[in-house]
């Protein structure tokens, strides 16, 4: 059975940093390319962060770049997700996802709050 | 970066008949390899997001066949040939062509 567990939300100042993890099971996560994508509270999805399957190459939306640092470790099937100099607009719904043949996976989520 | 846009942003429906969400975006979502990367995903209320469609028309696994997706270039649609009470939720077009990768804005479909 698929699941995909985030941790690593909180509550962290402007300009602080945190580290998200997103621990994947039950499927070949090594062979899937992962991505992050954030709900602020009551608003739509945006798509923040992509990396592929093997770790060797990422993209951005244009809001994270210089900041967020997607990255993977295959041998523990874990997706990380690296946020520095955080802003108030970057409080929302962390979660990470994988499209995959015949569907997705997601998880429920972490929340992200910035704020003094 | 590109821009989805979609229409209506509310779908108020009746039980049992049919529903059409629009979906246009600034540039064609045609890639360099033929295929258009155009998903279509549903998010319940207080659930997390899922994909239904993914490259324009295909169900993903599990998706009842009452929902469909068409279109082709800029312009694609969503239909719902029979609302159920369980469709209920915001549904988002999303683009995998072009990086970036983006959503649009989101269709609230509810019953009337």
């Amino acid at each position: 059975q698929v699941q995909v567990v985030e941790s690593g939300g909180g509550v962290v100042q402007p300009g602080g940093s945190l580290r998200l993890s997103c621990a994947a099971s039950g499927f070949t996560f090594s062979t899937y390319g992962m991505h992050w994508v954030r709900q602020a509270p009551g608003k739509g999805l945006e798509w923040v962060a992509f990396i592929r399957y093997d770790g060797n190459k990422e993209y951005y939306v244009d809001s994270v770049k210089g900041r967020f640092t997607i990255s993977r470790d295959n041998s523990k099937n874990t997706l990380y997700l690296q946020m520095n100099s955080l802003r108030p607009e970057d409080t929302a719904l962390y979660y990470c996802a994988c499209w995959a043949p015949g569907g997705s996976y997601w998880g429920q989520g972490t929340l992200v709050t910035v704020s003094s | 970066d590109v821009v989805m846009t979609q229409s209506p942003l509310s779908l108020p429906v009746t039980l049992g008949q049919p529903a059409s969400i629009s979906c246009r975006c600034s540039q064609s979502l045609v890639h360099s390899d033929g295929n258009t990367y155009l998903n279509w995903f549903q998010q319940r209320p207080g659930q997390s997001p899922r994909r239904l469609i993914y490259r324009v028309s295909n169900r993903d696994s599990g998706v009842p066949d009452r929902f469909s997706g068409s279109g082709s270039g800029t312009d694609f649609t969503l239909k719902i040939s029979r609302v159920e009470a369980e469709d209920v939720g915001v549904y988002y077009c999303m683009q995998g062509t072009h990086w970036p990768q983006t959503f649009g804005q989101g269709t609230k479909v509810e019953i009337k």
